[in-house]
């Protein structure tokens, strides 16, 4: 148990509809990463917070977005679903900005889009 | 630019033989390296991280990886496989990006087990 929690853990909806994943991260982390895994791409860096600002972005889509909230949690919003996101979205978090530091992963939320 | 290439996508071994996942990296600067692994329908769990410490690396569950700078290279190896060692292996490169860091992963190295 990485200490990363993800919910939910599946997801099925429609084209077109709107969703919300949530990640909280390990305690004392500050740094919450998004990443996108799917068969065509990979595992793809979506987007980075730390301490609630928006440090990095990825490859993430103008219908993708996310924030980081006061208590460290983290969401990510996927509106204007297509069949293309269907995927396993991870949340990582770790403890700082340094390039040493450990990402430690959640165990994932599967969307699948219909 | 940074990258991180693996070599190989699948490898197949017999229960017991030694295991060679390979994976060569591109980087302007001594770059911190990972492996992590990652079992069927579950995350990424951690096996070993090199920065620039030790070039050998001991990580979990018997792997152990060994930083080349000549070769550009970081193999993660282990002497015996076990079953349980089945998953997707990723050889990940920390990139340094606008004040901070960020992981580029390698496309993944499928490890099968031969009973």
């Amino acid at each position: 148990d990485s200490g990363v929690t993800q919910t939910p853990k599946h997801l099925i909806t429609a084209t077109g509809q709107r969703v919300t994943l949530r990640c909280s991260p390990r305690s004392g982390d500050l740094s919450v990463y998004w990443y996108q895994q799917s068969l065509d791409q990979g595992l793809q860096f979506l987007i980075q917070y730390y301490n609630g600002e928006e440090r990095a972005k990825g490859n993430i889509l103008e219908r993708f977005s996310a924030q980081q909230f006061p208590d460290l949690h983290s969401e990510l919003n996927l509106s204007s679903l297509e069949l293309g996101d269907s995927a396993l979205y991870f949340c990582a978090s770790s403890v700082g900005l340094a390039g040493a530091d450990t990402q430690y992963f959640g165990p994932g939320t599967r969307l699948t889009v219909l | 630019a940074q990258s991180v290439t693996q070599l190989d996508s699948h490898v197949s071994v017999s229960e017991g033989t030694p295991v060679l996942l390979r994976c060569n990296y591109s980087s302007s600067y001594s770059p911190s390296l990972f492996w992590y692994v990652q079992h069927p329908n579950k995350g990424l769990q951690l096996l070993l991280k090199y920065t620039s410490a030790a070039t050998l690396v001991k990580g979990i569950n018997g792997f152990e990886a060994e930083f080349k700078k000549s070769e550009t290279s970081f193999h993660l190896t282990k002497p015996s496989a076990h079953m349980s060692d089945a998953a997707e292996y990723f050889c990940v490169v920390s990139l340094a990006t606008s004040g901070t860091y960020k992981y580029i992963f390698g496309t993944g190295t499928r490890l099968k087990v031969l009973a």
